[in-house]
């Protein structure tokens, strides 16, 4: 069974400061990660997906991501923080079958504070 | 290209009332998902369809939630009666199956939800 668990349910930085959201996923296949934020009220928004290609995925609005195997991580960074990143941010797996469209399994999400 | 879409935004019941939320997808998307988010969590899987047809509905409280996708575009997901632990935000998504180059695509394109309260 696959399973994501994101360490930390709150992060707190500074404007300008190095964003590190952290992921870890357990899998019995290859898979594909991905990671969503969602603003108040929103739905959630696609910020990037790896999809067994390059292992550092650049994504939308500055965030990247690096898919590390032997760690079972896909932590999430973004190297200077800005007012409008603050947000609920969700890491998710979905098995890597070929062609499959099947669900996602998200984490508890975590909560993006940044302080001016 | 328009997003999904889904109606209403918002919804007040009393428990034991009946409920229905509405889900347009991007055209052309084969895969339609519903999820529920309740506070403070991430959006679990209720039920996924391939065209009209279900392909998962394992997590699906039968006894109440029923969910339908007539013509393998707009979907319907009811919720009858409803209980205080429905209090939630549901969301549609959608998938086209296939991406660039014709490659699968298992990318979800999420509605900005409906926020069920019951009391």
């Amino acid at each position: 069974a696959q399973s994501v668990t994101q360490l930390g349910s709150h992060v707190s930085v500074s404007e300008g400061a190095l964003v590190l959201l952290r992921c870890n996923y357990s899998s019995s296949v290859p898979p594909y990660l991905f990671w969503y934020v969602q603003y108040p009220n929103q739905g959630l928004q696609l910020l990037l997906k790896y999809t067994s290609a390059a292992t550092l995925v650049k994504g939308i609005n500055g965030f990247e991501a690096e898919f590390k195997k032997s760690e079972t991580s896909f932590h999430l960074t973004k190297p200077s923080a800005h007012m409008s990143d603050a947000a609920e941010y969700f890491c998710a797996v979905s098995d890597g079958k070929s062609g499959n469209t099947g669900k996602l399994i998200f984490g508890q999400g975590t909560t993006l504070q940044v302080k001016p | 290209e328009a997003g999904v879409a889904q109606s209403p935004r918002y919804k007040i019941i009393e428990k034991r009332q009946s409920v229905a939320f509405w889900c347009n997808p991007i055209s052309g998307h084969a895969t339609l998902y519903w999820y529920q988010q309740i506070l403070g969590q991430g959006p679990k899987l209720l039920i996924q369809f391939q065209n009209n047809g279900v392909v998962d509905d394992s997590q699906l409280p039968k006894d109440r939630f029923s969910a339908e996708r007539l013509k393998g575009v707009d979907s319907t997901l009811k919720i009858q009666p409803a209980k205080l632990e429905d209090s939630a935000v549901y969301l549609c998504a959608s998938s086209p199956g296939t991406g660039e180059l014709g490659r699968p695509s298992n990318t979800q394109y999420f509605g900005p939800g409906t926020r069920l309260t019951v009391l």
